[in-house]
């Protein structure tokens, strides 16, 4: 089934670890995107990438990196988990930048300690 | 920045009955998005409205924009359980790099 698969699915880390979140997808989108999702807060946009070999910041881009080295891959990278990070963590898609529906993963909950 | 806001923030209704949900903004806009999440899953896009449009529907969904006052609504119309879910409203600002900006949420409860 196309789509959008994140992994893993959950994980606890100790602070002060470095963590990668993995997230592909297989439609050929072009513009990726990392969100967090906080109660309350709704989601944040973190970093996206508009194109295989760009990338750009979003909202609340301090504390993680992203690469896109292909079209079909965005990881996310915490360099140094802090507390503050626990979150669930969405990657999501779209055909073009923005103005397309975007296709969502199940998420990644991810709890500091 | 949060664009959309989401009202009410909470809304339990019985099953078939319509509900309804609204979403304001505070900028102009190209469209507007709403999407629905399940406990526990992504978010999965429901229906998108230009900003040059009034109404669209898809199935048991009505959307209106009303881009005077800044705001849009959801409806859904004889609800079922499976429509318990979190709504969101997203909206696009131009293309710029805040790409899209969701809302907190409508957390929709039907009651069998």
């Amino acid at each position: 089934i196309a789509g959008i698969t994140q992994a893993p699915t959950s994980q606890i880390l100790a602070a002060g670890r470095r963590m990668t979140l993995r997230c592909t997808q297989d439609m050929r989108h072009n513009a990726m995107y990392w969100y967090r999702q906080d109660l309350g807060l709704g989601l944040r946009l973190i970093h996206y990438s508009n194109t295989a070999g760009t990338t750009g910041k979003g909202e609340v881009p301090d504390g993680y990196s992203v690469s896109r080295a292909n079209t079909d891959d965005f990881p996310l990278t915490l360099a140094s988990a802090v507390p503050s990070q626990t979150s669930v963590y969405f990657c999501a898609s779209s055909e073009t930048w923005a103005t397309q529906p975007q296709h969502f993963g199940d998420g990644t909950r991810l709890s500091i300690l | 920045s949060q664009q959309g806001e989401e009202d009410p923030q909470a809304l339990s209704i019985q099953e078939g009955e319509n509900a309804t949900m609204n979403c304001s903004y505070k900028t102009s806009i190209n469209n507007l998005q709403w999407y629905r999440q399940n406990s526990g899953r992504g978010l999965v896009h429901l229906i998108l409205i230009r900003s040059n449009e009034r109404e669209k529907h898809s199935g048991r969904l009505r959307v209106t924009l009303d881009t005077s006052k800044k705001s849009s609504s959801l409806l859904i119309t004889a609800s079922r359980a499976a429509d318990t879910a979190s709504y969101f409203c997203a909206t696009d600002a131009g293309g710029g790099a805040d790409g899209l900006t969701f809302g907190k949420g409508t957390h929709l409860i039907i009651q069998p």
